[in-house]
């Protein structure tokens, strides 16, 4: 059962345009969403989070946003780079726990 | 400040051995996560230990197994290996205190022939 999804396993988007990533999770007791950058060979590296009581969070290029009625969370990009190019994973906290349930990731091509 | 470190970085096993990974987190912090990643799966949570003891515990079976040690060390253990068990595994620590970034080491990629 596989409570945090990204259905977009790859997406491809010119340099300078905008990249949205899309995240969708099914457990209403998730209270704390982040997203991470994973590069090959590398671990997973920490980008921007939000708490359940927000429904937005910027951080420079980076901007989140929470939608709780629809249990939609995404990632802006802008302006995406060609060093954007890498697996982005969505993670989603359980109220009351230090569980962290990732989704598939999606493949963020940026072209030069 | 050093980052997360995994040993070994790669490992190739049979069926039916038993291995032991560990994981040093950055200096500081408490608590020790680990992942088993696979094609497709996305990363799946295996268990974390806070202050050697097991506050988290994931959906898998009895033959994965892990321990905390009181420098915050942790070591992660298969027994019984299974072709199934070939992936990357991915330790992660944070401070511990409440909800946070993770910080992830490089990953062991463990092969079982």
């Amino acid at each position: 059962d596989q409570q945090v999804k990204q259905n977009s396993p790859s997406l491809s988007v010119q340099e300078g345009r905008i990249s949205i990533l899309n995240c969708d999770y099914t457990n209403s007791m998730f209270d704390y969403f982040l997203w991470y950058k994973k590069y090959p060979a590398e671990g997973p590296t920490f980008l921007i989070s939000i708490s359940s009581i927000k429904d937005k969070n910027e951080d420079g290029r980076f901007t989140v946003f929470l939608n709780k009625s629809a249990k939609h969370l995404s990632l802006h990009i802008v302006p995406s780079q060609p060093g954007d190019s890498a697996v982005y994973f969505c993670a989603a906290t359980p109220s009351g726990t230090y569980k962290y349930i990732f989704g598939t990731g999606t493949r963020l091509k940026v072209l030069a | 400040k050093a980052g997360v470190t995994q040993t070994p970085r790669y490992l190739i096993k049979t069926r039916g051995q038993q291995v032991t990974l560990s994981c040093s987190p950055i200096s500081g912090h408490r608590s020790v996560s680990w992942y088993q990643q696979t094609p497709g799966q996305g990363l799946q949570f295996l268990f974390e230990y806070f202050s050697e003891t097991q506050r988290n515990k994931g959906n898998f079976p009895g033959r994965f197994s892990g321990r905390q040690f009181s420098n915050s060390r942790s070591e992660m253990n298969v027994s019984t290996l299974e072709l199934g068990d070939s992936a990357l595994y991915l330790c992660a620590s944070s401070l511990g205190g409440g909800l946070g970034e993770q910080f992830f080491g490089p990953g062991t990629r463990l092969t079982v022939l």
